[in-house]
């Protein structure tokens, strides 16, 4: 099965500045692809921003971005700007791109606190 | 559109009863799988399906079992449920062709098995 580690269990950043969470994933798959989703205290899974792995250019949606780095296979997460409503806990997902089934792995999750 | 709905929001069962928890999409979705949380960990696949008739286990299937007969229903279902089901269930879509499609969540259903 696939891997995907989170390191930081909890990240704090005051609000307007920039954070960075980590993930890294293990697989030795070519073809692939890569998401970040939110969770806020709702529990609803929302989707923040979503990579190719052969895509060598970095996704980016408004003040979200990513920098992902396929020989290390590391995926982060970098968001500008804090607001307060980016308190939530982040998963960062993998999904093979070949085959039957798509199974999504998830890892353990970054709770994010936004100091005001 | 309604999305991915799931109900009962919240539930309580004693050790050995069974349920069923439902999950309906209305987004034309081929894929549609079912996740368990368990506190402070990620999501664990327990059951997927990539159409109509077609179903298959995931990480942690056992206990669970699940059916689907249309493209818009995929109910899980607790057979003996036992304290170790206490979670959080999420049901999710997903539209196909395209593997960059993204997988959209529903409320998720609170579970507590006493």
């Amino acid at each position: 099965a696939q891997t995907v580690t989170q390191s930081q269990p909890e990240m704090s950043v005051q609000e307007a500045e920039t954070v960075t969470l980590s993930c890294t994933y293990d697989t030795s798959e070519s073809d692939y692809y890569l998401f970040w989703y939110k969770q806020p205290p709702s529990r609803q899974m929302i989707l923040v921003i979503r990579q190719e792995a052969y895509k060598q250019q970095n996704a980016t949606e408004n003040r979200f971005s990513v920098n992902f780095q396929k020989a290390a296979k590391s995926f982060s997460l970098k968001i500008s700007d804090s607001q307060l409503g980016d308190a939530a806990m982040y998963f960062c997902a993998y999904r093979r791109g070949r085959g039957t089934g798509n199974q999504f792995y998830f890892g353990t999750g970054t709770s994010l606190t936004v100091i005001p | 559109n309604a999305g991915v709905t799931q109900t009962p929001k919240f539930r309580i069962l004693k050790i050995g009863q069974s349920m069923t928890l439902q999950c309906t999409q209305d987004m034309n979705h081929n894929y549609m799988y079912w996740y368990r949380q368990d506190p402070g960990m990620g999501l664990k696949l327990i059951y997927y399906s990539v159409g109509a008739g077609i179903t298959d286990k995931g990480e942690v299937p056992n206990g669970y079992n699940v059916s689907r007969s249309t493209t818009e229903d995929f109910p899980l279902r607790l057979e003996l449920a036992a304290p170790s089901q206490t979670s959080v269930y999420f049901c999710a879509s997903r539209d196909t062709p395209g593997s960059y499609n993204e997988q959209f969540f529903g409320p998720g259903t609170r579970l507590t098995v006493l």
